[in-house]
């Protein structure tokens, strides 16, 4: 079975610019999440969607980041403009959730480097 | 609100050392928990899991126990080898919540 599949892997970019990211999930999984992670930290939460609803945007900087899941299936996550404080491993993780209980699987993540 | 806290890296240890990761947890009710690690360059992969106080997962040689009684949950390997090192994150979740990651510990395994 395929795993989380993410693109692009590596995104170099000049501030102001926009930049997206895209991600599609394991076949059948209903969650998919967008975390940030910031060089020897962890990830952190930016959007989770249950099937093609936005369940949890709180934190999402909704000012520059926005995000979509048509369909319910792949995902996009865009930042326009891009800030030099932007530059991250952006990953993408999916899972089922069945019989109380959930196990998330990541994507390898989009690097950033804003210039 | 559910927080995760382990054990601050890095950690390096000698080929086939004993290995302990601690990681503690605050939590309402009675959430999973999970060890993933991420290798350089990689995306986090799950490592093993346990759903339930007892519970012990185990993949790859790695182990750890539920132990509700004093809301851990160590990861433990009894001899590391080089390509065990990576970072490991400790993470937990309540059914219908976000998942919580602690920081994560660095491990370098030397030959």
């Amino acid at each position: 079975e395929a795993g989380v599949v993410q693109s692009p892997r590596y995104k170099i970019i000049e501030k102001k610019q926009p930049v997206a990211f895209w991600c599609n999930p394991i076949s059948g999984h209903n969650t998919l999440y967008w975390y940030r992670q910031n060089l020897g930290q962890g990830p952190e939460l930016l959007i989770r969607y249950e099937n093609e609803e936005a369940v949890d945007d709180s934190q999402l900087p909704k000012d520059r980041f926005s995000a979509e899941r048509l369909k319910g299936v792949d995902s996009t996550l865009k930042i326009q403009p891009a800030e030099l404080g932007d530059s991250a491993v952006y990953l993408c993780a999916s899972s089922l959730r069945q019989g109380g209980g959930e196990t998330q699987y990541f994507g390898p993540g989009t690097r950033l480097l804003v210039l | 609100g559910n927080s995760v806290t382990q054990m601050e890296g890095p950690v390096t240890l000698s080929e086939e050392a004993f290995l302990t990761i601690n990681c503690t947890y605050t939590a309402t009710g009675y959430p999973s928990l999970f060890w993933y690690v991420q290798y350089p360059g990689e995306g986090l992969q799950l490592l093993l899991k346990a759903t339930k106080a007892d519970d012990k997962g185990s993949n790859k040689g790695f182990e750890a126990t539920y132990r509700k009684e004093t809301t851990s949950f160590h990861l433990e390997k009894g001899s590391v080898q080089v390509s065990d090192s990576a970072v490991y994150f400790c993470a937990l979740n309540n059914y219908g919540q976000n998942f919580v990651f602690g920081p994560g510990t660095r491990l370098s395994v030397l030959p």
